[in-house]
Order: structure tokens, then C-alpha cells, then sequence
């Protein structure tokens, strides 16, 4: 049982390079999200996934997209990275009960440098 | 909507001493509470989490957190701290209604433990 997994670990872009971040859980999670880390910031979500097929918008979507095409996927996508969007980014997947918060299990984190 | 405030960005204190790591939030109703903790260049985990009933919650490692409806308070304790509790911490508050499933991060606590 591997949770969540995150791939790639590191990746180092130039600005206006595309690149998608890939999250898979095994846990068979109904919600999966995407956050960002910045120092003194805490986490911030980007999207997220209620199920299979659906995305929503976090705090900060504007520059990523998402796709949920199987449940135990969920992608990341940057079309034109930006300084700004160096970053560490972590999946978190949760089994999510009706009227209840579940518990997020999250991912080992995807460092993230656009030069 | 719901916020949460940690007010100490660093603590440092000595092995062996107790802790106190303070958590305050906003939410208008019963808030779903946690603790998460991240140790240097790994994901997050979960510490413990507050749902309802007990006021005083366990969770792992020797942790405890104390739930003050009071005072918007949710502070993490510990009595005796070990040189590998050396981390960062972040206190999160769960959604309800059409934000359910999401969660909102404090900024942090890094804590710095003295041998």
C-alpha cells in the first residue's frame, strides 16, 4: 500500500515551459487535492477533485490546470510556468464522508524551480 | 470563512521541556480541527484531528491538543520534548456545507529543539 505518491520529485523548468505533475493514490480516495508550499505561507490549495471526472478551484488556480480522468489520478498541469510558480507542491488524497471532514493523507512533495 | 492564525512563526526550546504551540481560528459553527507535522523535505502528517465530543484530543508521538471554544483556540502540547519532534507544524481547519472536504492552513510553526 503505497498512499499517495507524487512524481516527478524535482523538476527544474525554464519560464514558458509546460509540464505536468502526476498524483496517484491507492487508498481508492474519492477527493484528491493539489496544494503549494511557500516559506511562511503554509499550504495553499490549487484545485481539487470531489470524484472521478470533476475538478474545482482552491485559493490560487490561476496559472494550473487539473484533470481527473481515472479516481486514482489526479494531474497538475502548468502550460506556461512563471518564476512565480517555483514552488513545492503536495498532493493529498481523503475519503470523504458525507457531513464529516476526513482526514487528508498527503504526498511526498514535488520541488518545482522555473528559472 | 474560515481562517487560521498561528502566531509564533519559531520556537526553539530545550530537550526535555514541555511545549505549548498555539492555534487560533475563525469559523462560525463546530470546526473540524487538526494538527499536521512536516518534517524537512517530507509531506505532511497527520498529528491529530478534532471532531467533536472530548474537548482534550490524543494523538501520536505524545502529542495532545485542547480544543477552547471560548477563545477560537486549538493549542498543541506536549510535556516533554524529544530532539526528533524538530519540525514544522501546521494547524488546519475543515470546511462544512459547499466547503467540505477542504482544508485551511495555519502558516506554521517551526519548531527548534536544543540539545
Amino acid at each position: 500500500n503505497a498512499g499517495v505518491t507524487q512524481t516527478p520529485k524535482f523538476r527544474v523548468l525554464k519560464t514558458g515551459q509546460s509540464m505536468t505533475l502526476l498524483c496517484a493514490q491507492d487508498m481508492n480516495h474519492e477527493y484528491m487535492y493539489w496544494y503549494r508550499q511557500d516559506p511562511g505561507m503554509g499550504l495553499r490549495l490549487i484545485h481539487y477533485s470531489v470524484g472521478e471526472g470533476t475538478t474545482a478551484k482552491g485559493e490560487v488556480p490561476d496559472g494550473y490546470n487539473v484533470s481527473r480522468l481515472k479516481k486514482q489520478n489526479f494531474l497538475l498541469g502548468l502550460e506556461s510556468a512563471a518564476p512565480s510558480q517555483t514552488s513545492v507542491y503536495f498532493c493529498a488524497s481523503s475519503y470523504q464522508l458525507a457531513e464529516v471532514q476526513e482526514t487528508q493523507y498527503f504526498g511526498p512533495g514535488t520541488r518545482l524551480l522555473v528559472l | 470563512a474560515q481562517s487560521v492564525t498561528q502566531p509564533d512563526i519559531h520556537i526553539t526550546v530545550s530537550e526535555g521541556a514541555s511545549l505549548e504551540l498555539r492555534c487560533n481560528y475563525s469559523y462560525g459553527a463546530t470546526p473540524y480541527l487538526f494538527w499536521y507535522v512536516q518534517s524537512p523535505g517530507q509531506g505532511l502528517q497527520l498529528l491529530l484531528k478534532y471532531f467533536s465530543g472530548d474537548t482534550l484530543v490524543q494523538g501520536i508521538k505524545g502529542f495532545e491538543a485542547e480544543f477552547k471554544r471560548s477563545q477560537s483556540s486549538f493549542n498543541l502540547r506536549k510535556p516533554s520534548v524529544h530532539w526528533s519532534d524538530a519540525a514544522e507544524y501546521f494547524c488546519a481547519v475543515g470546511g462544512r456545507g459547499s466547503t467540505l472536504g477542504r482544508l485551511y492552513f495555519g502558516r506554521g510553526t517551526q519548531l527548534t529543539v536544543w540539545p
